[in-house]
């Protein structure tokens, strides 16, 4: 079974706070995603990446960054955390079959900021 | 024109009725149309897909209709089952060009 892990399903974290968030697929996809979900919002991507040290924003980049060192980790990475930033945040893997190949989300990390 | 836009927001449906969920897009160069279902509590799955060279695709109770003129894509959910009681987002990419914009979903719940 293909397989999306985020490590953390809930965190709880002060205002300022540097927040990791890391996500691991075992199914050697290239393409990996990082998305936001807020409700009457839908999904809303962050960054994404095509290969292993690369990057691209997204449609709401401004106060995150990623990366990427490995082909099967992609980290979300809050530098200083706010509380519009709480959110449900879920990760996402593709094959390379250019921009219709299915996505496989993980579970979701539910992130409350304080 | 990046915008896929889905309505309702949510809808409350019979048992054994038709859910019917629409989306609409701005940007003709789209060619990739899929439908996630998330349940509680999980990720988005894939639940049927289709491109602007078929008018409709059929899964089981699961049905896209496609009016490439219109720029409308709709799911149909024929004889809904509780089961079936999820949020459903609709999505639109190019082809080898941009990642998938989904809509802002859609809360169904199917009542007994």
């Amino acid at each position: 079974d293909v397989k999306v892990t985020q490590s953390s399903r809930y965190l709880v974290k002060r205002t300022g706070e540097k927040v990791f968030l890391e996500c691991v697929q075992d199914m050697d996809h290239e393409n990996m995603f990082w998305y936001r979900q807020d409700p009457g919002l839908g999904l809303r991507l962050i960054y994404f990446s095509y290969d292993v040290k690369m990057k691209e924003k997204g449609d709401i980049p401004e106060g995150y960054s990623v990366s990427r060192e490995k082909k099967e980790r992609f980290s979300l990475i809050l530098e200083s955390a706010s509380t519009n930033q709480t959110s449900m945040y879920l990760c996402a893997s593709s094959p390379p079959t250019g921009n219709t190949g299915e996505l496989f989300f993980g579970e979701g990390s539910r992130l409350t900021v304080l | 024109q990046q915008q896929v836009k889905q309505s309702p927001q949510s809808l409350i449906v019979q048992k054994g009725g038709i859910s019917i969920i629409n989306c609409a897009y701005e940007n003709t160069a789209f060619d990739y149309f899929p439908w996630y279902q998330q349940f509680p509590g999980k990720g988005p799955a894939l639940l049927i897909a289709i491109r602007p060279d078929v008018s409709e695709k059929k899964e089981g109770r699961f049905t896209i209709s496609f009016n490439k003129s219109a720029k409308q894509f709709s799911l149909h959910i024929m004889d809904s089952q509780p089961g079936d009681s999820a949020t459903y987002f609709c999505a639109a990419s190019i082809e080898g060009n941009t990642p998938l914009v989904f809509g802002k979903g859609t809360r169904l719940s199917v009542i007994a």
